[in-house]
């Protein structure tokens, strides 16, 4: 059975440039989550989707930072002018259930985005 | 893959022994508890989770104690492996937010 699949798995951009990170979450699941993991850090909470409404942005660290799931599966974060503090592993999960307080969050592989 | 252990707590064991991995937890309103695996270049996995009227869960080969006295988490992994070895660690919710937080992580490496 596949997992969550994040792509692409390595990023590289120019300072100023825009990116787009995709996740595939598993199929049925109702809840995505994106998290922003510094090296030698734990993940840290960016936004929440349950469906195609996001519900919780409150942890995405600028106006830069936008997401959407626009048809409740695929995710897209996107970053605008891109900084270098944005450089950082970008880890997507999704969860199947309603009820937020028993989910257990499954982890993609994440998107490792350098910024130079 | 890339490290994520950088600059982390580390645990070094010899393959049989067992392992205990401590976590101190922030909010005490917390309830929800949740131990993940992160190996190099993966993102994290889920071992084993605990709710907040519980004290102890066990699981295949693994413990987890919580103390919400003192706001403390341990993993306990019986006969440590070399795959056992990976960045590990806890996160709490709580019931209602959509967040998980985590914790710094700890670095465990298994010798044979």
């Amino acid at each position: 059975g596949a997992g969550v699949s994040q792509s692409p798995r390595y990023k590289v951009a120019k300072r100023g440039q825009d990116v787009a990170l995709r996740c595939d979450p598993i199929s049925g699941h109702v809840s995505l989550f994106w998290y922003q993991q510094a090296l030698g850090q734990g993940p840290e909470f960016l936004t929440y989707f349950q469906n195609e409404a996001q519900l919780d942005k409150s942890g995405l660290p600028s106006d830069r930072f936008f997401a959407e799931r626009p048809e409740g599966s695929v995710s897209t974060l996107k970053i605008q002018r891109t900084q270098q503090e944005d450089s950082a592993v970008y880890l997507c999960a999704s969860s199947p259930w309603r009820e937020l307080r028993t989910d257990t969050q499954y982890f993609g592989p994440g998107t490792r985005l350098t910024v130079l | 893959g890339e490290s994520v252990g950088l600059h982390l707590p580390t645990l070094s064991v010899q393959e049989g022994d067992n392992s205990i991995i401590n976590c101190a937890y922030s909010n005490s309103a917390s309830d929800y508890f949740i131990w993940y695996k992160q190996e190099s270049g993966k993102g994290p996995q889920f071992i084993i989770d605990i709710r907040s009227n519980m004290d102890k869960r066990q699981g295949q080969r693994v413990t987890v104690l919580l103390n919400k006295t003192v706001k403390h988490l341990s993993l306990q992994i019986a006969a440590t492996q070399p795959g056992d070895s990976a960045v590990y660690f806890c996160a709490e919710n709580i019931s209602g937010y959509s967040t998980l937080t985590f914790g710094k992580g700890t670095m465990l490496l298994v010798s044979p």
